[in-house]
């Protein structure tokens, strides 16, 4: 079965500075998409990043960007230059080309001014 | 479009009460999902559809009915509620998206059940 493991529960980084959340999961496919969701105090669930595990290339967005390491089952999110809005619960997640997601246990990211 | 709509956005339930929770999107997708969300759990799949009159269980089922006679509603059905089944629950509907067998999720904001 996948599983999805966040070994962080909770990190915290000063505002400007750089973090990295880290993701690990479990998989005998090799098609599947990776993602990471933030959860701010409001609850709704947003994405923030995907990543397709056929293609090489990290996927980017602004100020998020992940390291994706496949032979190592390893999908981290590093947010550069955060800010204070970047304070949330952070989800990753699975799935293997259908719409059943498996998630991770979350980490909850507290930024510092 | 509103997207994924959920109702009530909190609840108070005593034990053996039953309620349902309401569902809704208009987005016209044909993938519907229930999922809670538990302190340190994440979130974890109750039950899913893949289109009108279809259901099926996911991760979590015990306590909870489903049924799904339109495309745009899902509502989600405590029987008898249990101080267990206290959480966060989130719907979301999903489209097939860009790449092979990818699948975008787009989730309600979520209604907080507590049940004393």
């Amino acid at each position: 079965a996948q599983t999805v493991t966040q070994s962080q529960p909770e990190m915290s980084v000063q505002e400007a500075e750089t973090v990295t959340l880290s993701c690990t999961y479990d998989t005998s496919e090799s098609d599947y998409y990776l993602f990471w969701y933030k959860q701010p105090p409001s609850r709704q669930m947003i994405l923030v990043i995907r990543q397709e595990a056929y293609k090489q290339q990290n996927a980017t967005e602004n100020r998020f960007s992940v390291n994706f390491q496949k032979a190592a089952k390893s999908f981290s999110l590093k947010i550069s230059d955060s800010q204070l809005g970047d304070a949330a619960m952070y989800f990753c997640a699975y799935t293997s080309g259908t719409y059943k997601y498996i998630f991770g246990t979350g980490t909850r990211l507290k930024v510092l001014a | 479009n509103a997207g994924v709509t959920q109702t009530p956005k909190f609840q108070v339930l005593k034990t053996g009460q039953s309620m349902t929770l309401q569902c809704a999107q208009d987005m016209n997708h044909e993938y519907m999902s229930w999922y809670r969300q538990d302190p340190g759990m994440g979130l974890r799949l109750i039950h899913y559809s893949v289109g009108a009159g279809i259901t099926d269980q996911g991760e979590v089922p015990n306590g909870y009915n489903v049924s799904r006679s339109t495309t745009e509603d899902f509502p989600l059905r405590l029987l008898s509620a249990a101080p267990s089944q206290t959480s966060v629950y989130f719907c979301a509907s999903s489209r097939l998206a860009g790449g092979p067998g990818l699948y975008e999720q787009y989730f309600g904001p979520g209604t907080r059940l507590t049940v004393t």
